[in-house]
């Protein structure tokens, strides 16, 4: 267990739906991260937060998709009109820092969404 | 365009022997490099980094090797032990030390033989 806590860990719907993740970062760690990762795929960066100020967004993540972080703690990611190309692992981290040396990036257990 | 790619999708080795999982990465500006291990159902594990200014890195059991002339970083694993079995990826920060962004690869199955 790395401290980053995901909620909940599995998750269908139906096409259409809005579906809603949490996430609880390690507790002192002000930069989250939220990545997506599909079958056989590595994981792939969509948006990153340094306490509650989004700082980058990938041009994967479609104006379907919102991130929130609002007192810089936990973290929200909301996809909205699910389709079934959503269907995906959605996997929080956390690190203390820029998450470059000295300081790990750590990822929780991730998000099963199953969109059907 | 920016790409860290693994040479062998599934690497299968005896309990007890060494292991190693290779990665390229395309990108001359990384300077940070990440081993993660994932397990069936469970979120990416770190396991060792390494910056640019270094060739080689131990942990316990683990050792990364950064080639960068060609390129290249490879994850050892001595005595492989069956808790080892996992998909193991490699990233990097494609340069931006600053943001956190990872680039993965695609990731290598080590099977371990009893």
């Amino acid at each position: 267990d790395t401290g980053v806590s995901q909620d909940p860990r599995h998750k269908i719907t139906k096409r259409g739906q809005n579906v809603t993740f949490r996430c609880d970062p390690i507790s002192e760690h002000n930069r989250l991260y939220w990545y997506r990762q599909t079958l056989g795929q590595g994981p792939e960066f969509l948006t990153y937060f340094q306490n509650e100020a989004q700082l980058e967004k990938s041009r994967l993540l479609s104006d379907r998709f919102s991130a929130e972080r609002p007192k810089g703690s936990f973290s929200t990611l909301e996809i909205q009109r699910t389709e079934q190309g959503d269907s995906a692992m959605y996997l929080c981290a956390s690190s203390s820092g820029s998450g470059s040396w000295g300081n790990t990036i750590y990822f929780g257990e991730g998000s099963w969404l199953t969109v059907v | 365009g920016e790409s860290v790619g693994l040479h062998l999708p599934t690497l299968s080795v005896q309990e007890g022997d060494n292991s190693i999982i290779n990665c390229a990465y395309s990108n001359s500006a990384s300077d940070y490099f990440i081993w993660y291990k994932q397990e069936s159902g469970k979120g990416p594990q770190f396991i060792i980094d390494i910056r640019s200014n270094m060739d080689k890195r131990q942990g316990q059991r683990v050792t990364v090797l950064l080639n960068k002339t060609v390129k290249h970083l490879s994850l050892q694993i001595a005595a492989t032990q069956p808790g080892d079995s996992a998909v193991y990826f490699c990233a990097e920060n494609g340069g931006s030390s600053n943001t956190g962004k990872l680039i993965f690869g695609q990731g290598t199955t080590l099977q371990v033989k009893p």
